[in-house]
């Protein structure tokens, strides 16, 4: 019962390097959702996909794209890292929007960058 | 600017106690409530979920809503150590299924 899986689980990049975070559900959700969290602040959305084929932006978007691959996948892509990217990057998932829809997270990827 | 408040503790209590965790928010159109849980280095996991006003019990946790005073809790009965985390209050927002997270509560339980 694998649930919601991120790959990596840690990352080291420099500086201007670029990576992509990758998220997979199993549970036939529909939305997807991927949030930053820094210590003393909550989770902060970056990005989420209400369906497949669909992608919006969070409070914290700039920096980041994303691609919602297929219903299964949902992949957030760092184009220039820059040090005030370094958070731990939780993806989400929920059976679809709703007001009573709870998301069930993966266990996040911890990304440092020097 | 929508907002989740909570206070960040450490809120101790003793094994057995009740702890009281509160959540403050600021959009009054708010009609989705949640708490999650979460260990050090782990990921949230989600306990209670609450949507009327008043009170919704599951075994040791009670979720409380007061929307008049927006304003939602979580108590724990009997608390353990193993109920010593960080709770997150969550509150959606919005048209989509947006979730707008408190910073969280770090709760420890000593014996």
């Amino acid at each position: 019962n694998a649930g919601v899986t991120q790959t990596p689980k840690f990352q080291v990049l420099k500086t201007g390097q670029s990576m992509t975070l990758q998220c997979a559900q199993d549970m036939n959700h529909n939305s997807m959702y991927w949030y930053r969290q820094d210590p003393g602040m909550g989770l902060r959305l970056i990005y989420y996909s209400a369906s497949e084929g669909t992608t919006d932006k969070g409070e914290v978007p700039n920096g980041y794209n994303v691609s919602r691959l297929n219903k299964r996948e949902f992949s957030l892509r760092l184009e220039s890292a820059a040090p005030s990217q370094t958070s731990v990057y939780f993806c989400a998932s929920s059976e679809r929007e709703g007001d009573n829809q709870p998301q069930h997270f993966g266990d996040g990827t911890r990304l440092s960058i020097l | 600017q929508k907002e989740v408040e909570q206070n960040s503790g450490p809120l101790s209590v003793p094994e057995g106690a009740i702890a009281s965790l509160n959540c403050t928010y600021s959009d009054r159109v708010s009609q989705s409530f949640f708490w999650y849980r979460q260990y050090s280095g782990k990921s949230p996991e989600l306990i209670m979920s609450i949507y009327s006003n008043g009170d919704k019990e599951d075994g040791r946790f009670t979720a409380q809503l007061n929307k008049a005073s927006q304003y939602v809790s979580l108590l724990i009965r009997d608390s353990q150590p193993s109920d010593s985390a960080t709770y997150l209050c969550a509150v959606k927002t919005g048209g989509y299924n947006k979730l707008i997270f408190g910073a969280g509560t770090r709760l420890a339980v000593h014996p």
